[in-house]
């Protein structure tokens, strides 16, 4: 079993859209938790970062957190075409090994 | 203007050669990892260095050699004991957060 997993996808979306993107993980050890959007052929940018059960918000992102339930998301707001990318979610362990472990990723298609 | 560069951005190799990939990072971090992803995959960490002079081995780390001389730099070697080296590949600094790279993709002719 892997530690996080990720639906791969592909999610197909109208462009208005709200999008969902869940993670599981199995390591209730992992304290930080972040969202990378990826390009075709670049590298991931980070787009949200949270260490905290609750939700985050960045304009059009909300980051969730269930750490009792092993549980992340990412909604995605009004999504436009350029929002068409592979999204991962990562996560870290609070001291040590600070390296990401990350899910496998879910490719996203905004439909104009 | 700070970042991480990542060269070259196209790699080939032939069977038998190691090459080795560059990874430079302005951000004044001390961290510094390598990933490998492959074609519908997640990244999976090869080595991590949180210290000048110092690096660890993460979960595929086999054929692959890393140095950390400087806190700028961490260039990864794939050797010939790497079986299956076409990737993309992908440099990362922290501080607080991760930052990645450009990447490189390496393919075996």
């Amino acid at each position: 079993q892997k530690e996080v997993e990720q639906d791969p996808g592909p999610l197909s979306v109208p462009e208005g859209a709200i999008v969902s993107l869940n993670c599981t993980y199995s390591n209730s050890a992992f304290q930080y938790f972040m969202w990378y959007r990826q390009y075709s052929r670049k590298g991931p940018e980070l787009l949200m970062y949270t260490y905290s059960s609750g939700n985050k918000e960045d304009g059009r992102f909300t980051a969730q957190v269930d750490k009792s339930s092993k549980y992340i998301s990412l909604f995605i707001r009004d999504s436009q075409p350029s929002d068409s990318a592979t999204y991962l979610c990562a996560m870290s362990l609070p001291a040590g090994r600070r390296a990401l472990t990350f899910g496998s990723g879910t490719r996203l298609q905004v439909q104009p | 203007d700070g970042g991480i560069t990542q060269s070259p951005k196209y790699l080939f190799r032939k069977e038998g050669q190691n090459v080795t990939l560059s990874c430079e990072q302005n951000l004044n971090h001390d961290a510094m990892y390598w990933y490998r992803q492959d074609p519908g995959q997640g990244l999976r960490l090869i080595y991590y260095s949180q210290i000048v002079n110092d690096f660890q081995k993460g979960d595929i780390a086999e054929g692959y050699s890393v140095s950390r001389e400087k806190k700028e730099s961490f260039p990864l070697t794939v050797t010939s004991a790497q079986k299956n080296p076409t990737a993309f590949y992908l440099c990362a600094s922290s501080g607080d957060t991760q930052y990645f790279g450009p990447g490189t993709r390496l393919t075996v002719l």
